[in-house]
């Protein structure tokens, strides 16, 4: 089954500690993407990737870093930088070709710092 | 000043009946897309629909359809025959060209979502 993975599912993580998130993707996409997503609001871009070694900052970026070694990859550092890391991370994926271009979403991270 | 304006924040319809779930969006570019997306509890987003700006038709998938009001810039979600499984919360997304050179934005500005209840 093609589709995009996430995980953990749940991560909980100390003050002061950086995180990886993890995303993977089997739909052979060339772009990826992160968002985080606070209680009651909608999807924030925080990074995005257009092809393999290359990425570009979203909206909210700040406290954040990416690598894209592989096309099938994306993971997201949260490091100690980022204020305020309580959120739901989802990641996406899309062909990255054309105005129309869909994205296709993950499960989903729930991070919650202690 | 948002780009996305979902003035619903919940929304109830009985089963079986059908909904309108609002949403109006900010541009001055012409070209531009829409995009509705379905999140469950369980967290994960559901691609439903898309219209395109210079679309002629109103999109329709399935029990789906969009409502777009160019000249209103509105672009609201019908579900016809509404179902329990239809219980969750619903984005809409707007797309609009790139400002990079030579390159299309990849970038969706959501709303804040409606979430809708469907009774039994």
């Amino acid at each position: 089954d093609g589709g995009i993975t996430q995980s953990p599912k749940y991560l909980f993580r100390k003050e002061g500690q950086n995180v990886t998130l993890s995303c993977e993707q089997n739909l052979n996409h060339d772009a990826m993407y992160w968002y985080r997503q606070d209680p009651g609001q909608g999807l924030r871009l925080i990074y995005y990737s257009q092809i393999v070694n290359d990425f570009q900052k979203g909206d909210i970026a700040e406290g954040y870093s990416v690598s894209r070694e592989k096309k099938e990859s994306f993971p997201l550092t949260v490091t100690s930088a980022q204020k305020n890391p309580t959120a739901f991370y989802l990641c996406a994926s899309s062909m990255g070709q054309g105005f129309t271009d869909t994205q296709y979403f993950g499960p989903g991270t729930r991070l919650t710092v202690l | 000043a948002q780009k996305i304006t979902q003035t619903q924040p919940g929304m109830f319809v009985q089963e079986k009946e059908a909904v309108t779930l609002d949403c109006t969006y900010d541009t001055s570019d012409p070209s531009y897309g829409l995009f509705w997306y379905k999140q469950p509890s369980s967290g994960e987003m559901i691609f439903l629909i898309y219209q395109g700006s210079y679309d002629q038709q109103n999109a329709t998938e399935g029990r789906y359809s969009l409502n777009f009001q160019k000249a209103r810039k509105s672009a609201n979600l019908v579900i016809s025959a509404s179902q329990l499984g239809d219980s969750a919360m619903y984005f809409c997304a707007m797309r609009e060209p790139g400002k990079r050179s030579g390159g299309s934005n990849y970038k969706l500005t959501f709303g804040k979502g409606t979430l809708l209840t469907v009774n039994p």
